[in-house]
């Protein structure tokens, strides 16, 4: 039962650095998304995917790139780390993008750049 | 444009007790859900309750309810007989049926549960 699965768990970046996090999930899900967590701000939504070979931006797109050539993952770039990307990161699925699908989220990943 | 708002930052229940954290939100859409979440200081995101808008009655999981009032525009969520491991972040979310249906969320409540 491992549902959504993110990697790494924690990552220190210097500014100007790139890295890719990975999310996997085994649900078979066709949704998957990527948000990013800030004290006082919930949730925001990065980028999303609505099914394998296919992206589109969320609210807080800038900086941040995304692939999705598999079904069961999809993939968080940062080409350049800035401090102000310091947050911390999940992953999440859904079956549809229907008003009662919930989200299945990863653990998260907690990113710091300095 | 669909906005959570959670005005309670913080707040403090006497184990046992019930608690009931606030949200409100604001949308045009007449087909929407509500959620809530759990974020323990693990930091994972638990699921814990759905309202629809067309739903007549209130949702129940357990401890949890959820308050719908629609003409108000609140969906409180309602933790009954609070037990320790109930201390955590809460956060009510929002997707409409139509147009841009991502799931936005509040800012979420700290919820700290006393022995």
């Amino acid at each position: 039962n491992a549902g959504v699965t993110q990697t790494p768990k924690f990552r220190v970046l210097k500014t100007g650095q790139s890295m890719t996090l990975l999310c996997a999930q085994d649900m078979n899900h066709e949704y998957m998304y990527w948000y990013r967590q800030d004290p006082g701000m919930g949730l925001r939504l990065i980028h999303y995917s609505v099914g394998e070979g296919t992206t589109a931006k969320g609210e807080v797109p800038d900086g941040y790139n995304v692939s999705r050539l598999k079904k069961q993952n999809f993939l968080l770039g940062l080409e350049s780390a800035a401090p102000s990307q310091t947050s911390v990161y999940f992953c999440a699925s859904s079956t549809d993008r229907n008003y009662n699908s919930p989200l299945h989220f990863g653990n998260g990943t907690r990113l710091t750049v300095t | 444009a669909q906005k959570i708002t959670q005005t309670q930052p913080g707040m403090f229940v006497q184990e046992k007790e019930a608690v009931t954290l606030d949200c409100t939100y604001d949308t045009s859409d007449p087909s929407y859900g509500l959620f809530w979440y759990k974020q323990p200081s693990s930091g994972e995101m638990i699921f814990l309750i759905y309202q629809g808008s067309y739903d007549q009655q209130n949702a129940t999981e357990g401890r949890y309810s959820l308050n719908f009032q629609k003409a108000r525009k609140s969906a409180n969520l309602v933790i009954s007989a609070s037990q320790l491991g109930d201390s955590a972040m809460y956060f009510c979310a929002m997707r409409e049926g139509g147009g841009n249906n991502d799931m936005r969320f509040g800012a979420g409540t700290r919820l700290t549960v006393k022995p």
